[in-house]
Order: structure tokens, then sequence, then C-alpha cells
């Protein structure tokens, strides 16, 4: 079965540069999440999408941005990267709002 | 916002013992899963369970949400079994607990 795709799987970056991270739900999926998990912590929950709009907003950094496009992949965009913002970003997606969320395998951000 | 706790920590079994997990959370539920992260950081999907029991295989989980406590029971582990089990309700995950099974 298909599943949610993200790309890239490593991205190295040095501080102060920008970054787009990408992710492709599972078909028919209209969902998407973004999550950040730090080293060796929980993963946290940044924003999400609904049929294309935004449908709830956690800790997202005003430095990130997301959108969700007309075939439903979403991309994540990191402005003026933080040593900080090096982390795991997962992409979920789901079929419906409170359904089970599928995960991708992360992307895996390094900050230089 | 919503709360998650789980409980314990961390556990370390001898390969074939049975655990059970535990997950509190503060507010009332809309989605509640349980995932495996394994070592790969993969999150694994176990179970979407906002109320009632499910089983699939070695695994099994309970959510009493008028309560507001979910369990993961994990019977004649493996050591493929260890990592890191996550309990998320909403968008909101818990700490974890790491499970170690030594063979």
């Amino acid at each position: 079965a298909a599943g949610v795709i993200q790309s890239p799987r490593h991205l190295i970056k040095e501080k102060r540069e920008t970054a787009t991270l990408k992710c492709y739900p599972i078909p028919r999926h209209d969902t998407v999440y973004w999550y950040q998990q730090g080293p060796g912590q929980d993963p946290q929950f940044l924003i999400s999408f609904y049929e294309k709009m935004q449908s709830d907003k956690g800790s997202i950094p005003d430095r990130f941005s997301a959108q969700q496009f007309s075939d439903y992949h979403s991309e994540l965009n990191m402005s003026s990267l933080e040593l900080g913002d090096s982390a795991l970003y997962f992409c979920a997606s789901s079929l419906g709002r409170w359904k089970p969320q599928h995960f991708g395998d992360g992307t895996r951000l390094s900050i230089l | 916002g919503i709360q998650v706790e789980q409980s314990p920590p961390d556990l370390i079994l001898q390969e074939g013992a049975n655990s059970t997990l535990r997950c509190n959370f503060s507010d009332s539920v809309n989605n509640l899963q349980w995932f495996h992260q394994n070592p790969w950081g993969q999150l694994i999907n176990l179970f979407y369970i906002p109320s009632g029991t499910k089983q699939n295989g070695r695994l099994s989980a309970t959510t009493v949400a008028t309560e507001r406590y979910s369990l993961l029971y994990i019977s004649s582990s493996q050591t493929t079994d260890s990592g890191v089990y996550f309990c998320a309700v909403d968008m909101r995950f818990g700490a974890g607990t790491r499970l170690t099974v030594k063979p």
C-alpha cells in the first residue's frame, strides 16, 4: 500500500539559510500534519491542513510557514535556520481530521 | 491544551515477558493512537483506539475514555519490540516509554 512520502530524507544546512521540506500524503487523504522531533524528545505538533486550508496550529515558529497545494501535497518552508532547528521532521496524513494518522519516514535536518 | 502522561518512562524486560504501558490524558479525546518508534526513527502505527479494545497478534490496547486512560499490552515480548512507545492524543504526544527487551 502507498505510504506518506517525504523528501528529502536528509538535509544539511547552515545557520541563517532556508529549507523546504515536501510531503506527499497517501492518495485520497485530505489532511496533512507536520511534526518536529528533537533528539531524545517526543514529536511536537507544528501545523495541519484539511482540504488545503490550515486547520490547527501548534508550536510552529514564525520563521516557518507551510501550505497544502491543490494536489494535496504539502511543503514546510523554514527560514533563518538556527542550530535548534536540527531535528527529525515528520509529515503525517489522514482521511478526515480525527482519523488515524499515518506517518512518513521523516526528514532529518541538520544545521551546521 | 490537553496533557498526555505515559508510564513507566523506561522498562527493561527479558524476552518472553509481558508488559503493560499506560497513557493518561487530561481531556476528552477525538483521536488516540499508539505508535512504536523503531531504532531507525520510523513511527509505526500500532492502534487507533479512541475507545474500546483492540488486538493485533501479541499486542492489544484498551482505552477507557470516561476515565481518561489507555493501556497497551505486549505479551511474549521479543527483542524486536525494543524501541520507544508513544501515545498520541489528538495532536499531542506523550513523552514515551522506552522499552528494552533482552535476549
